[in-house]
């Protein structure tokens, strides 16, 4: 598809599980931005990576969460030991040199719920 | 260290009226500014963006946001509501190379 494609779209776990949500950029995007989208709150920035490499991670809230992009296309978002507030939307966003500087293109977004 | 405020949680207009949505930053200098639309269960879409030049920036679907660098804000416009624009708006500013969002405010559409 052209757009961002994110997966799975809907992920219940129960406390203590471990978790992977997946994100597809769009071809040729360089950057890739994963966001944590709480119920009625604005995208928390977690990390950034500009093709493979992992640039900004400060976001990420504990050790629990990790995050990587081997070869610079398809990254995935691990959580560890899930717990309940690490129930949200979890929103990846793709962007290239050539789109203008800071425009993102987001996916729908993975929408975790922890039991 | 960048932040945005969106000061409504939500705004109720009616269909036909028109729309002010407030935004105001914090960053040292000037700014990358935009405005996105997230439709329930969709992500989110780039309306408008500013990075320089005339501080009145024109978007997709009608709307329009004003800069203005005194008051730090920028404020999101469209004249005339229709019922599909209900939806969440989330102002957002980007410094170095890492968009910050604001909260969102909802908005609600009367018929």
């Amino acid at each position: 598809g052209a757009g961002v494609s994110q997966s799975p779209r809907y992920k219940v776990a129960k406390r203590g599980q471990d978790v992977a949500l997946r994100c597809d950029p769009i071809s040729g995007h360089v950057s890739l931005f994963w966001y944590q989208q709480a119920l009625g709150q604005g995208p928390e920035f977690l990390t950034y990576f500009q093709n493979e490499a992992q640039l900004d991670k400060s976001g990420l809230p504990s050790d629990r969460f990790f995050a990587e992009r081997p070869e610079g296309s398809v990254s995935t978002l691990k959580i560890q030991r899930t717990q309940q507030e690490d129930s949200a939307v979890y929103l990846c966003a793709s962007s290239s040199p050539e789109s203008s500087a800071g425009e993102l293109f987001f996916g729908e977004g993975s929408r975790l719920t922890v039991l | 260290a960048q932040s945005v405020t969106q000061p409504d949680i939500h705004i109720t207009v009616s269909e036909g009226a028109s729309l002010e949505l407030r935004c105001n930053y914090s960053y040292g200098a000037t700014p990358y500014l935009f405005w996105y639309v997230q439709s329930p269960g969709q992500g989110l879409q780039l309306l408008l963006k500013y990075f320089s030049g005339d501080t009145l920036v024109q978007g997709i679907k009608g709307f329009e946001a004003e800069f203005k660098r005194s008051q730090s804000s920028f404020n999101l416009r469209k004249p005339s509501v229709h019922w599909s624009d209900a939806a969440e708006y989330f102002c957002a500013v980007m410094g170095s190379y890492i968009p910050t969002f604001g909260r969102g405010t909802s908005l609600i559409v009367h018929p």
